[in-house]
């Protein structure tokens, strides 16, 4: 089955306390991306990533980490996380950019608490 | 720059009504319009995307779009609103300009009364 898989899908950890949420794909999207989602303030783009070793940031990178060192994989680093980063997360997928218009495929989201 | 403007944090309807959810976007080059549906507890869904093909679009569960370039539209339609239908739904547009990457408005929640 074609999907976003993230995990973990619920964690609550502790400030400064390092943290990497998984992403993968199986669709071999060339395209990856994380939000953070939080009342009030719709999605907003933290970091992106065009293909392999090529990442951008987005609207709100400070604080966050990531990588892409294979095509399917894009984790979400949280070096020192900090309560103001208590929020629902969702990583997206997207084929080559251009293709389809940029239609994105979610994973199902990860809801971090940060005490 | 684009954007998207959905009127309305919250609509709320009955059981049966007409369902209209309000989004306006901006572009100075053809766009690529979206909607998806964020149910309780769960990831985005696209819901229909249009594409430069036909003007209405056609998308899951009886919702409907209709591209109006002279109004810079995209507003969502259902005909009679079910109580499933209560979600958080998003517009989004895309375009060359923004290098195909989403650019999504705020999010209208739909609320279905009894």
């Amino acid at each position: 089955e074609a999907q976003v898989t993230q995990n973990p899908r619920y964690l609550i950890t502790v400030t400064g306390k390092k943290l990497t949420v998984t992403c993968s794909q199986n669709m071999n999207h060339e395209y990856m991306s994380w939000y953070r989602q939080d009342p009030g303030l719709g999605l907003r783009q933290i970091y992106y990533s065009m293909n392999v070793e090529v990442t951008d940031k987005g609207d709100v990178p400070e604080g966050y980490k990531v990588s892409r060192k294979e095509k399917r994989n894009f984790p979400l680093i949280l070096e020192s996380p900090s309560p103001n980063q208590t929020s629902l997360y969702f990583c997206a997928s997207s084929p080559r950019p251009g293709l389809a218009g940029g239609e994105q495929f979610f994973g199902p989201g990860t809801r971090l608490t940060v005490l | 720059a684009q954007s998207v403007t959905q009127l309305g944090s919250h609509v709320s309807v009955s059981e049966g009504a007409l369902v209209l959810l309000r989004c306006n976007y901006s572009s100075s080059v053809p766009p690529y319009l979206f909607w998806y549906v964020q149910y309780p507890n769960q990831g985005l869904q696209l819901l229909l995307k249009y594409t430069s093909a036909a003007t209405l679009v056609k998308g899951i569960n009886g919702f409907e779009a209709e591209f109006k370039k002279s109004e810079t539209s995209f507003h969502l339609t259902k005909p009679s609103a079910h109580m499933s239908d209560a979600a958080e739904y998003f517009c989004a547009v895309s375009s060359r300009d923004s290098n195909y990457q989403l650019i999504w408005g705020a999010g209208t929640k739909l609320i279905i009364k009894p």
